[in-house]
């Protein structure tokens, strides 16, 4: 294992949905990112958070937002949910080093 | 923007035969190089990461190389086994952006037995 942890797993959610995923990071980690891997994709990075704020955001739209907690741990909200955020979410922490280890993702299926 | 291409898309080796994936990034201030790899269904995992001071990395059977001028790098694994079949991700990041790594688009490695 590798310290970081997703919740859910899986969900499923219908256009217009809001949904909120759940990530846990490695002890000590204080930045964690969040990527959106599309199936058959590479990850794209949607923001990164550094002690409760947000210090980075990819080419994602308003409706994706996040909240870090003073325990590191972290959470990604889309609002309006649309079939192309069908994906798997991936959180990942990060190391003094600037190494990701990523969690093992919560797979989103909006119908 | 920036921009990370990766090829091949798919590549299929014998068991024992050597591959090698490669990687172009468009952003010269990028300076980390990571690989990971990605089993069916389960999370990327890294494997082995370069940075911009060091020209090659080795690591048992898995070696990289960076070519800074000519903005490529690229993973070789020799004496592939089935357990190699995955698909690999290349990616790159700049100093002060260490958590947002541009990917590539993905390798699917085939080792047939």
């Amino acid at each position: 294992e590798t310290g970081v942890t997703q919740s859910p797993t899986h969900l499923i959610k219908t256009r217009g949905q809001q949904v909120t995923l759940r990530c846990s990071s490695q002890s000590g980690h204080n930045t964690v990112s969040w990527y959106q891997q599309a199936l058959g994709q590479g990850p794209q990075f949607i923001f990164q958070y550094y002690r409760e704020e947000e210090n980075g955001r990819g080419n994602f739209p308003p409706r994706f937002s996040g909240l870090q907690f003073p325990n590191y741990s972290s959470e990604l909200n889309v609002n309006a949910l649309e079939l192309d955020d069908s994906a798997l979410y991936l959180c990942a922490s990060i190391s003094g080093a600037n190494v990701l280890t990523f969690g093992a993702g919560s797979r989103l299926t909006v119908l | 923007g920036e921009n990370v291409e990766q090829h091949p898309s798919t590549l299929s080796v014998q068991e024992g035969d050597s591959a090698v994936i490669k990687c172009t990034y468009s952003d010269s201030a990028s300076n980390y190089f990571p690989w990971y790899k990605q089993e069916l269904g389960k999370r990327p995992q890294l494997i082995i990461d370069i940075r911009s001071n060091v020209g090659e990395k080795k690591d048992q059977r898995i070696a990289v190389t960076l070519n800074k001028t000519a903005k490529h790098f690229s993973l070789h694994i020799t004496e592939t086994q089935p357990e190699d079949s995955a698909v690999y991700f290349c990616a790159a990041s700049k100093h002060n952006q260490g958590g947002k790594l541009i990917f590539g688009q993905g390798t699917e490695l085939s080792v047939k037995p």
